[in-house]
């Protein structure tokens, strides 16, 4: 069965342009979180959606959205793109939004580079 | 606040050795605690995954170990390869949290050489 899918897999963009991300989800999968994984900072969670629906935010400044669609796919987005957004971006996805004993799955990133 | 450490931040060790990775947790109430690995550039790969009850739980060469009371997790890597050079992390959960409550430790950057 096919894994978590992130589109593209690299990416370059300028100071100031935007970008939007892709993820889809393992199929029958519902949830769908965000990670920003820089050298510094490690890990970082960005949010999360099930159904849809934003269900958790993390502590980044609004330049940074996303959605769900009805086919559990995601995208996030980052507006006004700053020198300091260069990170690999991962997502995952999970049968439910609560933790226990299902497991998630990661994808592969996208990795951004703004120069 | 919930937090996990892991130690050594990075970890040189010749091809065949074994070694031992620390994560200290201070997350509650827990629920259950994974390793990942990560190679460079790719999305972190579950090892193992351990809830409350569990003490030790394997994946081939990969022995994770939990003490709940002292919260303290350990993976331990036997006969080293070349392709086990990775950042190793641990996650940690707490119960009834939904995946925005992961907590995430830095990671051990583990470098195996021949």
């Amino acid at each position: 069965k096919a894994g978590v899918t992130q589109t593209p897999r690299y990416l370059i963009k300028t100071r100031g342009q935007q970008v939007t991300l892709s993820c889809s989800p393992i199929s029958g999968h519902r949830s769908v979180s965000w990670y920003q994984q820089t050298p510094g900072q490690g890990l970082q969670f960005l949010f999360e959606y099930f159904s849809e629906t934003q269900r958790n935010k993390g502590n980044f400044p609004g330049r940074f959205s996303g959605r769900q669609f009805s086919n559990s796919r995601s995208e996030m987005n980052v507006s006004t793109l700053e020198l300091g957004d260069s990170a690999l971006y991962l997502c995952a996805s999970s049968l439910t939004n609560f933790q226990g004993k299902y497991g998630y799955t990661f994808g592969s990133g996208t990795r951004l580079t703004v120069v | 606040k919930n937090q996990v450490e892991q130690s050594p931040q990075s970890l040189i060790i010749l091809e065949g050795k074994n070694c031992t990775l620390q994560c200290n947790y201070t997350v509650s109430p827990f629920s259950n605690l994974r390793w990942y690995k990560q190679d460079t550039g790719r999305g972190p790969v579950s090892l193992t995954i351990m809830t409350f009850s569990e003490n030790t739980k394997s994946n081939g060469r990969y022995t994770a170990t939990l003490d709940a009371d002292t919260k303290q997790s350990s993976l331990h890597i036997t006969a080293s390869q070349l392709s086990d050079s990775a950042s190793y992390i641990c996650v940690v959960s707490a119960d009834g949290t939904s995946y925005g409550k992961l907590t995430f430790g830095q990671g051990t950057i583990l470098t195996v050489h021949p």
